[in-house]
């Protein structure tokens, strides 16, 4: 199985802050590979997909970027409503594999 | 619009079984696979299962190889978990979500339906 590693696993920001969070696959995924937001209570919501595809609808703020073993989520300028738990996922295989995830707090 | 609708959750003895349902709208079933990912108290996404588009193959996790199955029923627009010898390690919020079409992502998630294994 592949395993997803993230880094860090929580970040205090304040709001317009850029924040990078990484995700590191075991073995190589091509581009297959999506990020997702995760409000507590809530269902996660598809932000990236294919690495660097923005999701209809996802601000522009959000980037991706990456190939191969090593991607980058990139939140330009931070919002209120960007504090959250963020996921990487890999499609290159299955199992299907989540990151621990990365908590965004409030600095 | 796009909708997911879990049901079946409950409270279980370890050892026993219960099935999970997700009921889909808005868009063309027999076109997308299915997924169920599962989340424990406080813990990160563990995904589950994938039923293809048309039924023809599934995909478990290693955890649940052997004691879940998944399943569509095209008729009604659903799709199933069964989940045999549960364990107190099965407690979560289980979620059904739709592939994304060429299967790199989970596109759509419904609300989640929670499952308590404990005796």
């Amino acid at each position: 199985d592949i395993q997803m590693t993230q880094s860090p696993s929580s970040v205090s920001a304040s709001v317009g802050d850029r924040v990078t969070i990484t995700c590191r696959a075991s073995q190589g995924v091509s581009s297959w590979l999506a990020w997702y937001q995760q409000k507590p209570g809530k269902a996660p919501k598809l932000l990236i997909y294919d690495a660097s595809s923005l999701q209809t609808g996802v601000p522009s703020r959000f980037s991706g970027s990456g190939s191969g073993t090593d991607f980058t989520l990139t939140i330009s300028s931070l919002q209120p409503e960007d504090f959250a738990t963020y996921y990487c996922q890999q499609a290159n295989s299955f199992p299907r594999t989540f990151g621990q995830g990365t908590k965004v707090e409030i600095k | 619009q796009v909708q997911l609708v879990e049901s079946g959750g409950g409270v279980v003895q370890p050892g026993t079984s219960l099935k999970v349902s997700c009921a889909a709208s808005g868009f063309t079933f027999n076109s997308y696979g299915i997924h169920w990912v599962r989340q424990a108290p406080g813990k990160g996404l563990e995904w589950v299962a994938i039923v293809w588009h048309d039924g023809s193959n599934q995909y478990y996790a290693d955890s649940v190889r052997g004691r879940f199955t998944i399943s569509r029923d095209s008729s009604r627009n659903t799709v199933s978990l069964q989940m045999n010898s549960l364990r107190a390690e099965d407690t979560a919020v289980y979620y059904c979500a739709r592939d994304c079409t060429g299967g790199s992502c989970l596109d759509y998630w419904g609300q989640g339906t929670l499952v308590t294994v404990s005796s």
